[in-house]
Parts: C-alpha cells; sequence; structure tokens
C-alpha cells in the first residue's frame, strides 16, 4: 500500500523569504501522480500543484515550484516570496495513476504541515 | 471557487441520528470522491462514484453509505451517528475516473455530533 509522509507539522517562515516543505512517500508503482493542496483557515482545500512521476521536469506555479526527486520518493514545495496568504495547511498527497475498471483513484494524504508567515 | 457545492456547511446532530450530505459536482465532471477529515485520523478517501455506480471503496463504515443520482449530484448518509463520526466531511470531482485528471474540491460539511 502506498503511504505519503510529512515530517514537519509546522514551519514558520517571514514574510517575502522562501520556505521548502518536505514530503516522502512509498510506493512500488512507476506511475503516478503526486500533489500539493493548500487548506487555509477557510477550510477549502485548493490545488496548488501537481507532478505527474513519468516526467522529469519540476512543475512550477508562479511562486510555487517541486523538487521532485523519485529514485528517493521525495516530493518538497518550494514557496518563493512568501506573502501573509499562503498560511496555511499543506497537503502532500499520491495518487496512482495506473489504468484499469478495478484501478482506484484516491488520493493518499499526508499529516500535513501547518506553515506560519511571520510578518 | 472549485466549482464544487456542498450543503450543508455546517451540521450539528446528537449521537444516533441519520443525516444526509449533499454534492454538486463541477459542471461535467462525471466522477464524485468522498473524503472525511477528523483530527485523529487525518484525511481518508470514503467511496468513488463514476457516472452513476459505485467505483471504490476505502474506509467507510458500514453505516454510512452514498449515491450518485442520474443529474451526477451525490449524497453521503451516515447513520447511527457516534461522537467520533465528528468531522469534515469533502467531496471532490473529476472529469473522469483516471489517474491523469485532477480532483476538485468542495467546501465540505462541517459534521457535530454531540
Amino acid at each position: 500500500a502506498q503511504t505519503v509522509t510529512q515530517s514537519q507539522p509546522e514551519m514558520s517562515v517571514q514574510e517575502a523569504e522562501t520556505v521548502t516543505l518536505s514530503c516522502t512517500y512509498d510506493t512500488s508503482e512507476s506511475d503516478y501522480y503526486l500533489f500539493w493542496y493548500k487548506q487555509p483557515p477557510s477550510r477549502q482545500m485548493i490545488l496548488v500543484i501537481r507532478q505527474e512521476a513519468y516526467k522529469q521536469q519540476n512543475a512550477t506555479e508562479n511562486r510555487f515550484s517541486v523538487n521532485f526527486q523519485k529514485a528517493a520518493k521525495s516530493f518538497s514545495l518550494k514557496i518563493s516570496d512568501s506573502q501573509l496568504g499562503d498560511a496555511a495547511m499543506y497537503f502532500c498527497a499520491y495518487r496512482s495513476a495506473i489504468m484499469g475498471m478495478d484501478s482506484n483513484y484516491q488520493l493518499i494524504w499526508g499529516a500535513g504541515t501547518k506553515l506560519i508567515i511571520k510578518p | 471557487d472549485s466549482g464544487v457545492t456542498q450543503t450543508p456547511k455546517h451540521l450539528i446532530t446528537a449521537t444516533g441520528q441519520r443525516v444526509t450530505l449533499r454534492c454538486s459536482p463541477r459542471s461535467g465532471d462525471l466522477s464524485v470522491y468522498w473524503y472525511q477529515q477528523s483530527l485523529d485520523q487525518g484525511l481518508q478517501f470514503l467511496i468513488q462514484y463514476y457516472n452513476g455506480e459505485e467505483r471504490a471503496k476505502g474506509n467507510i463504515l458500514e453505516r454510512f453509505s452514498a449515491q450518485q443520482f442520474p443529474d451526477l449530484h451525490s449524497e453521503l448518509n451516515l447513520s447511527s451517528l457516534e461522537l467520533g463520526d465528528s468531522a469534515l466531511y469533502f467531496c471532490a470531482s473529476s472529469v473522469v475516473s483516471s489517474g491523469t485528471d485532477t480532483q476538485y474540491f468542495g467546501p465540505g460539511t462541517r459534521l457535530t455530533v454531540l
């Protein structure tokens, strides 16, 4: 079974600085997707960024980028120029990409990292 | 706004009762997923429907059931409620049921069982 581990329960960063959130996962599959979701105090679950395992290039979305190390099964999120609005819980999630009638495309979640932005 | 709607936003009820949570997926999405977020267990997948049919089951209790209707909205029914069922219940939707598409989440329903 696949597992996702976020070892940092809480991180803090000064506004305008850069912070990296860690995520490791365990899987025997070769084809999968990895996601970072953000959950602000409103509790809405918002997709931040997505990475396809078959792509070597790291995904980037504006100030958010990932460092995807497939062999190490590591998927960290870098937030540049941190803003107050970035304060939230960040969840790393795994999803199988194996096609088939019995395939299960549920998201498997890490425990989350609470990101605090200091003004 | 993800385009996924969930009602009600908050629900307070007593132990032993039954409640129904409703989810409307984004326009064009055929797949609906239900997740439970509780303090002690984190986020867990409950069940998935695709175009009206059950596709996958996760850690869903026998007291819980769900269905997806012809108009693609879905309902999650929770019965014989216990204190431990208090949680945030999310619905997510995606275009198809495959590994290539992204799940978009609704705002959630916060259930409090007293």
